[in-house]
Formats: structure tokens, sequence, C-alpha cells
């Protein structure tokens, strides 16, 4: 059984349309992440939501906006997608350990290469 | 801000040598991770490393954390082409729920 699955893996498109990108956990972790790798492969954090309510919301243009329906998914919506967009997409889930708080280890999904034409 | 580098950024290596990739932070952390990435794959756990002088041994690779020098490093021994992949570090920060990626090390093992 996939871990952490996402759909779709591969995603093409004109600039100006709207796309989304799904992710669901098995795992039953609390905390869900999406993450943008360049091409240079740098990651960055986006958002992250623990049991469906957002605690990280990094500074990304409000074109992207994610949801958590419950706590084993995860959504990111992209409106009026732009070149600057085309990246892999990954989503990544965790379990937040004990009252301080401590994240464990991550899982990551397969992730979801966007290319903006 | 917390800030995490790595260097070297890109290693090409001949089989069979040793080196170590480097992964420096900036402020106090509490626990620091190693992750490996395949070409067009995914991120793939390898080890966490949890309290200063912490060491983890898997096969050729072998983890370790100085958390005064704020340093952990990424040792390869022998290396073989099949470990030719992106090695990053991240670190985390009790209640702050966020994992902070390393630049990344490109490896490349040649046979």
């Amino acid at each position: 059984d996939t871990a952490v699955s996402q759909t779709p893996k591969y995603l093409v498109t004109q600039m100006g349309n709207d796309k989304s990108i799904k992710c669901e956990q098995n795992l039953g972790h609390d905390t869900m992440y999406w993450y943008k790798q360049d091409s240079k492969k740098f990651l960055k954090i986006m958002f992250s939501y623990n049991n469906k309510e957002l605690i990280i919301n990094e500074t990304v243009p409000n074109r992207f906006s994610p949801k958590s329906p419950d706590k084993a998914h995860l959504n990111l919506h992209i409106n009026s997608l732009e070149l600057g967009d085309s990246a892999v997409y990954f989503c990544a889930s965790s379990q937040i350990q004990g009252l301080a708080g401590f994240t464990d280890t991550q899982y990551f999904g397969p992730g979801t290469r966007l290319t903006v034409l | 801000e917390l800030k995490v580098e790595q260097n070297p950024l890109f290693l090409s290596m001949q089989e069979g040598k040793n080196y170590t990739i480097y992964c420096n932070y900036s402020t106090t952390s509490d626990r620091l991770y190693w992750y490996r990435q395949d070409p067009g794959k995914s991120l793939e756990s390898l080890f966490v490393l949890l309290s200063n002088g912490a060491v983890k041994q898997e096969g050729r690779l072998m983890a370790s954390l100085d958390t005064k020098a704020r340093l952990s490093t990424l040792h390869i021994t022998a290396a073989v082409h099949d470990l030719s992949a992106t090695y990053f570090c991240a670190v985390t920060t009790s209640g702050t729920y966020k994992y902070i990626f390393g630049t990344g090390t490109r490896l490349k093992v040649l046979a």
C-alpha cells in the first residue's frame, strides 16, 4: 500500500489556467505538508495542516490555496498559473509528538511535476 | 531565522573512495534528519539524529551530530554507484512544526 499518494503525477497546462493537486496519506499522521522543489532541487515548504488546521503558511502567492477536508487529505489549488509555478510539488506527512510539538520523520509522496507553458 | 547549509553542493567521486558531506545549521535545533532523493523520485528518510553525539549507520553511510558546533556529517565509505543521488539534511525545532531543508548535495559515484 502506498503511504503518501499524489495525483496527478504529471500536469502540463497553459498559463492562466487553474489546476489542483491531490494528496492522501494512509499512515494515520496528523500533519501534512506541501513543498515546492525548483529546478535547482531546492525544497521550500509552502503550507502545513495539523488535524485540518493550517499551521504553516509561508510566503506564497495567494493564487495558491490549500485545503484539508480531513487529516488524511491535503489538496493544493493553484489559480492563474504562471511560468514560474513550474516545479515539482511534494506532499508529505508526519506525526507531531508530545506536548512540546516535536515533528517526527516526514514521509513524502511521489511528487507532481507541473509544467506551465 | 533557521538556515541550513550543506557542502559541497556537488560531489563527483570514484567508486571505492570515502567522502563526507557537511550540514551546518544556524540556530538551536532539536532534531536533524538525512534524506536521499534519486533522480526523478521522491525523498526517502535515511537517518534521524536526536541528541549531541548521536551516530547512526546503515550500510556504507554513517551520520553524526554535533549540536554544539551545529554540524552534522554524512560519511560515505567505499562508495558504490548505487549511492549516486541527492542527499538532504533537514532540521526541526520543537513547537514550530517546520522542517528546514539544506541545499542538497548531488553525489555522483563514477565507476
